[in-house]
Parts: structure tokens; C-alpha cells; sequence
């Protein structure tokens, strides 16, 4: 049973345009919520993070909204650059003090110059 | 570069057999928490070890186990391989504080299991 959904695969954007990254969740437990990049050959490094008392966070280029009552978030990247070509995935626990992720399955974001 | 090693980046063992995979912790981190990514799929939580001991697992079988020494370096043990067993194995090293920004991913091991 996948706690956390991630439907888009794939995602193509042009350079300076917005993407926009989507994610699901079905545990109404989950109170912390994170986005992480990952390149190949290379380990997920972390992006972003939220919290369920916050319905958004912001730094710099990168916003995580998120709905509660949708159990939705989505990550906004503005503008989006080609390095940015990476897999995204969402993750999710019951508590920020713990690093038990539930992954989604990724989406692979491209950038076109 | 996040200072967290995983050894061997590449393994292909045959099912039935064990394998021992390795992680070397970021120096001061005393957190190693191991996930296994199946093709196409999210990290799955396998569990954690802090100060040598296991805290917390996720839903694996009891034939994948771990070992933390007292360097905080870490290893994930896998008895029995299956085929299904073949996947990219992460590690990540961290401090107990649970703060993402402070939890470092290594670059995986690819496991093949034929």
C-alpha cells in the first residue's frame, strides 16, 4: 500500500518557467513532510521541509505548499534552471524528530535550456 | 561531496547466498539509517541504528540486519538473497537531532541479485 503517491513520473519544463511537483499522502498521521533531489550516481540530498502546522515554506527558488484537508503538497521551482534536472521525491513521517521516511516513487523533473 | 561512503558501489551475488554492505558514517554523526530503492520505486526504511544500538525498522523480514561499531560506522546484512532482493541500498548518516539538513545520503550500493 503506497503511503505517499507521486503520479507524474515524468515532468518537462522550459528553462525559467515554473515546475511544479506533485505529491499524495493517504496517512493523516504524517505531521512532517520533506522533498528531496537526486542525481544519478549520487544519494538523495535534502531540498525542503515542512511541517503540519504550516501550510507553506519557502527558500529561495524552491515553495512546498501544503493542502491538509487534500492531504496534498507540491513543490514550486522558480524559475527553473537546468540544473535542476534531477528525480524528486517526496517523503514523509509521523514526527520531525525522525528520519523513517516513507518515500514516494519519484518524479523526473528536466529542465530545457 | 557529503563525507558518507557505502562500499561496494556494485555487487552481484546469487540468490541463496549473504551479502555484507558497508557504510562509513560522516565524522561526529552517530545516526545511520539504511533504505533499500527497488527500480522505479521510493527509498523503503529498513531501519536505523543510534549509538550501536537498532532504533526503529521498517517492514523487512528479520534475514536483513545491521551492525553499527563504535566509529558509528555502519553495515547492512542481508541472509538468505532473493531475487527481489536486488536494488540500490542507501545509507544515510546523521546526528539524533532528526533534522533533515543534517542527514547525508551516501551514493548507494547496486545489489544484483541473479
Amino acid at each position: 500500500d503506497q503511503q505517499v503517491k507521486q503520479n507524474s513520473p515524468s515532468l518537462s519544463v522550459q528553462e525559467g518557467r515554473i515546475s511544479i511537483l506533485n505529491c499524495d499522502y493517504t496517512n493523516s498521521m504524517f505531521d512532517y513532510f520533506l522533498w528531496y533531489k537526486k542525481y544519478p550516481a549520487e544519494g538523495p540530498t535534502f531540498l525542503i521541509s515542512i511541517s503540519s502546522i504550516k501550510d507553506k515554506n519557502e527558500d529561495g527558488r524552491f515553495t512546498v505548499f501544503l493542502n491538509k484537508s487534500a492531504k496534498h503538497l507540491s513543490l514550486h521551482i522558480v524559475p527553473s534552471q537546468p540544473g535542476d534536472s534531477a528525480v524528486y521525491f517526496c517523503a514523509a513521517s509521523g514526527a520531525s524528530g525522525t528520519y523513517k521516511y516513507i518515500f514516494g516513487t519519484g518524479t523526473r523533473l528536466k529542465v530545457l535550456a | 561531496e557529503t563525507g558518507v561512503t557505502q562500499s561496494p558501489t556494485h555487487l552481484i551475488k546469487t540468490r541463496g547466498q549473504q551479502v555484507t554492505l558497508r557504510c562509513s558514517s560522516q565524522s561526529g554523526h552517530n545516526t545511520v539509517s539504511w533504505y533499500q530503492q527497488a527500480l522505479g520505486q521510493g527509498p523503503q526504511f529498513i531501519f536505523q541504528y543510534y549509538r550501536e544500538e537498532e532504533n526503529g525498522r521498517g517492514n523487512f523480514p528479520p534475514r536483513f540486519s545491521g551492525l553499527q561499531f563504535p566509529n558509528y560506522s555502519s553495515e547492512l546484512n542481508v541472509n538468505a538473497l532473493e531475487l527481489d532482493d536486488s536494488a540500490l541500498y542507501l545509507c544515510a548518516s546523521s546526528l539524533a537531532s532528526g533534522n533533515p539538513k543534517e542527514a547525508f545520503f551516501g551514493q548507494g550500493t547496486r545489489l544484483t541479485v541473479v
